[in-house]
This record gives structure tokens, C-alpha cells and sequence, in this order.
């Protein structure tokens, strides 16, 4: 059965430092997500890729992060100066009909 | 504002032992409300999508029903197995995608 999957499941970067994060969406879907999750609390969505071009984004979404579709098979989130506050789960969702596969996830771990 | 609310927070039920999770919501029109299992560590998984009030979908021991103001989540004669955090999510008619999601419910079942 076709899923999303994500790397690196854990990624430990210091404070200020770039980091990319990469998922491989379901193969035909068209409509991408990113999503994260701080330990204990709700999920929360980051912005929606349709396209090649941002349809939504939430107010987390500041000008630190970009995301990219580079090919046609990956989509990335990249944070270009991370801060403690951005320590998470990191999800990617794609969607073709109504509902949205996750991946399992980037654990994102900022010293 | 939008807003979504699962009850309860937690839930402990015996093997056999039936019992339903709410899911009540706020949204200014509805295009849709879906229920996601999570385990710890992992992505949300899909389990179903609800349209319109009065729509009732079933899978093994898990049966979600929706009206205009919330949803359940029935779970009927439940095994270990079963145990997770329950997710419900809404997404609005003026979104592109962006779900919602509620705080979940951590249900744990004992043999």
C-alpha cells in the first residue's frame, strides 16, 4: 500500500542552523501539507502546496520557512534559522480525493 | 474562531467494554470532519471522513457518526490493540486544506 515517508525520522541541530526536511508524498497525489506537533499538544498546521505554489499557510509559517517541490517526487520544509520554540514532530500529508496520508513523521530536536 | 474539543482527555476502558469519544466543533461552514488514529511516536492515520449530518461510517470496531455540532467516535467491544490517541480534525469551506485538529482522546484498553 502506497504511504508518505519522511526523512531523517530525528534530527538534532543547533540553535541558529539550517535544517531541510524531506518527504516523499504518495505518487499520485497532488496536494501537499506540512503539519508539526510540539510534545503533549495539538497538531498544527504549517501551510498547503498545490501547484508548485503556497495555496495556504497559518501564522506559524513566518519567513523562516520555505518549502520546495525540487523534482517530482520530493517535498521539503526548509527552517533557516531554527530556534529552541521550533523543537517538534514534523508531519507531511498528501491528499488526491478528500482525506490526507501522514508520514510518520521528523522529529526536530533544536539545542 | 474556529474550535474543536474532544472529550474526554482520557479514557480507560476493559477488553469488551464499549464506550464513545465526542468531537464537537466550531467551524463557520463544514466541508468535512475526519477521525485519525495516532500512536505514540508515529503520524496520524486515516480511519474516516464525514460529510454531512446524519452520515455514519464503520470500520471493524470503530463506528463515527456526525451531527451539526459534533461527531462520535464509537468503539464497540474493544481490544488492546485498539489503544492510541483518537484524532478529530475539521476542514472549513473557505480552506484550501488546512485541517483543525482536536486535542485528541488517549484511549487505553486492558486485557
Amino acid at each position: 500500500e502506497p504511504e508518505v515517508t519522511q526523512t531523517p525520522s530525528h534530527q538534532v541541530t543547533q540553535m541558529g542552523q539550517e535544517v531541510i526536511l524531506r518527504c516523499v508524498p504518495i505518487s499520485n497525489h497532488l496536494y501537499f501539507y506540512w503539519y508539526r506537533q510540539i510534545l503533549g499538544q495539538k497538531v498544527e498546521f504549517l501551510v498547503s502546496f498545490y501547484n508548485n505554489e503556497i495555496s495556504e499557510k497559518s501564522e506559524i509559517f513566518d519567513d523562516q520557512f520555505s518549502v520546495e517541490r525540487p523534482d517530482g517526487s520530493n517535498f521539503t520544509l526548509k527552517i533557516r534559522s531554527t530556534k529552541l520554540e521550533d523543537s517538534a514532530m514534523y508531519f507531511c500529508a498528501s491528499r488526491s480525493g478528500g482525506e490526507q496520508y501522514f508520514g510518520p513523521g521528523t522529529r526536530l530536536t533544536v539545542t | 474562531e474556529d474550535q474543536v474539543t474532544q472529550s474526554p482527555e482520557a479514557l480507560r476502558l476493559q477488553e469488551g467494554e464499549s464506550s464513545s469519544l465526542n468531537c464537537s466543533y466550531t467551524v463557520s461552514g463544514l466541508r468535512g470532519l475526519f477521525w485519525y488514529r495516532q500512536d505514540p511516536g508515529k503520524g496520524p492515520e486515516f480511519l474516516f471522513t464525514l460529510y454531512s449530518a446524519g452520515e455514519e461510517k464503520e470500520k471493524e470496531r470503530l463506528k463515527a457518526t456526525l451531527t451539526k455540532k459534533e461527531s462520535f467516535l464509537h468503539i464497540t467491544a474493544p481490544k488492546p490493540e485498539d489503544s492510541a490517541t483518537y484524532l478529530c480534525a475539521v476542514l472549513a469551506t473557505d480552506s484550501w486544506g488546512k485541517l483543525q485538529f482536536g486535542a485528541g482522546t488517549q484511549v487505553v484498553v486492558t486485557p
